[in-house]
């Protein structure tokens, strides 16, 4: 079936505007994780979640993060108030978490830019 | 805490050329090390996953090693090509199945 996609592909804003990218999983997949990729920072973990509860934020950057997912399928990814040091491509994984089989499948991102 | 270091950092090679791109990582108590290809501007590709329980993986004319008690992985690129030319990453799971990556190692194959 279809891959994990993201939406929008890019997203430019202004400094102080609240900003939602979205994932939509593999079909069947229960794990869905948020990475952030910042130039000369690598891939950082946010969040994960687990069906619809997200028992580990510990990457969340700040306050002004937060993500929700429903249905077990879709996640939103809101900053509020954003900042320049937002700016990075946001990639969502999903994962079937089956016992042995962890294999992470990317989103092409949303790259996202604060001016 | 679980530290990925990828070297080297960046990589020229001429076509043709077989090499191997590094990655350690220093806590061995790992399920499975997975190395994905990023290509400039997208997401990333995955390539292989190796189990902890395995030594090697095999897809075409990559090649991706494990050596949990060393903490170290190695891909090997075989007949290198111009399209080869990407930035490859390797990953663990850290605790919840999050994946900490290495600084990635940027592959450019000249024709």
């Amino acid at each position: 079936g279809a891959g994990v996609s993201q939406s929008p592909s890019n997203k430019v804003t202004e400094k102080g505007k609240d900003v939602e990218l979205r994932c939509d999983p593999i079909s069947g997949h229960t794990a869905l994780y948020w990475y952030r990729q910042s130039l000369g920072q690598g891939l950082e973990f946010l969040i994960y979640f687990q069906g619809n509860s997200a028992p580990d934020k510990s990457g969340l950057p700040s306050d002004r993060f937060s993500a929700e997912r429903t249905g077990g399928s879709v996640s939103t990814l809101t900053i509020q108030r954003t900042q320049q040091e937002d700016s990075a491509v946001y990639l969502c994984a999903s994962t079937i978490r089956l016992a042995g089989d962890h294999e992470q499948f990317f989103g092409p991102g949303t790259r996202l830019t604060v001016l | 805490k679980q530290e990925v270091t990828q070297i080297p950092a960046a990589l020229s090679v001429p076509e043709g050329e077989n090499l191997v791109l590094n990655c350690s990582f220093t806590d061995s108590a790992i399920y499975n090390l997975q190395w994905f290809r990023q290509d400039p501007g997208k997401g990333l590709t995955s390539l292989l996953l190796i189990q902890s329980s395995q030594r090697e993986q095999t897809s075409g004319r990559l090649n991706a090693s494990l050596d949990k008690s060393s903490g170290r992985s190695t891909l090997y690129i075989a007949a290198s090509q111009p399209g080869d030319s990407a930035t490859y990453l390797c990953a663990v799971p850290g605790n919840t199945g999050k994946l900490i990556f290495g600084q990635g190692t940027t592959l450019q194959v000249k024709p």
